[in-house]
């Protein structure tokens, strides 16, 4: 089974300032229609999950140009450009290409 | 705009029987893949169940095979999730999602065993 490492798992901010999460998988996520379906979310305390980022580096509807979506492969990361107070909450990536053995990483905590 | 509201979650003894349910609204839900997500404070996220569009394919963890089952009624644009059997560690909240890359999330539906 694909394993899905994030680091850090926890990660203290300064608004305005960068931040960089980085998600690894056991095997590579490329699937045979030549499409990487890695995933990002973001979840607000007492929220539910709001995906950010699809097949790596697509951003979703809405959601600000501070999040960008990179990587290939086995190595992905997400970046917000500049922190803002609403930026806290937990933060986890997701392999949809070994679907229906979805795999999710443990999660970052963000933190101002 | 995409709707998913689950509802169903409650609190239970082990070995009771409980049925989820998702009403979704604003895609075609007959065309679509829906999933079950759970998260508990120990195990993470935990994918539990999938239907694939036109019911072609299900799917469920090992964790539960034999004692959930997914399924979902297009007269009523309602996904459930039939939970028998049910153990202390499938306590946890129970989030329904679309697509294979979980586009939209509903707002969860708590399911406690002790």
């Amino acid at each position: 089974d694909v394993v899905m490492t994030q680091s850090p798992l926890s990660l203290p901010v300064s608004l305005g300032q960068p931040a960089s999460i980085s998600c690894r998988s056991t095997q590579s996520l490329v699937h045979s229609d030549g499409n990487t379906y890695l995933s990002w979310f973001h979840q607000r305390p007492g929220q539910s999950p709001r995906r950010l980022i699809y097949k790596v580096s697509n951003r979703d509807s809405g959601v600000p140009d501070r999040f960008s979506g990179s990587g290939s492969g086995t190595d992905f990361t997400l970046e917000i450009s500049r922190v803002e107070p609403e930026d806290v909450g937990l933060y986890f990536c997701m392999e949809g290409t070994y679907w229906p053995l979805w795999t999710f990483g443990q999660g970052t905590k963000v933190e101002i | 705009d995409v709707q998913l509201l689950e509802s169903g979650g409650g609190l239970l003894r082990p070995g009771e029987s409980l049925r989820l349910s998702c009403a979704v609204s604003g895609f075609s839900f007959r065309e679509s893949l829906m999933s079950w997500v759970r998260q508990s404070p120990g195990r993470g996220f935990e994918l539990v169940s999938s239907i694939s569009g036109y019911d072609a394919f299900k799917y469920h963890a090992d964790s539960v095979k034999g004692r959930f089952t997914i399924s979902r009624d297009i007269s009523r644009d309602i996904l459930y999730l039939q939970m028998n059997n049910l153990r202390v560690e499938d306590t946890a909240l129970y989030y329904c999602t679309i697509g294979r890359t979980a586009d939209s999330w509903g707002q969860g539906t708590l399911v406690t065993v002790s």
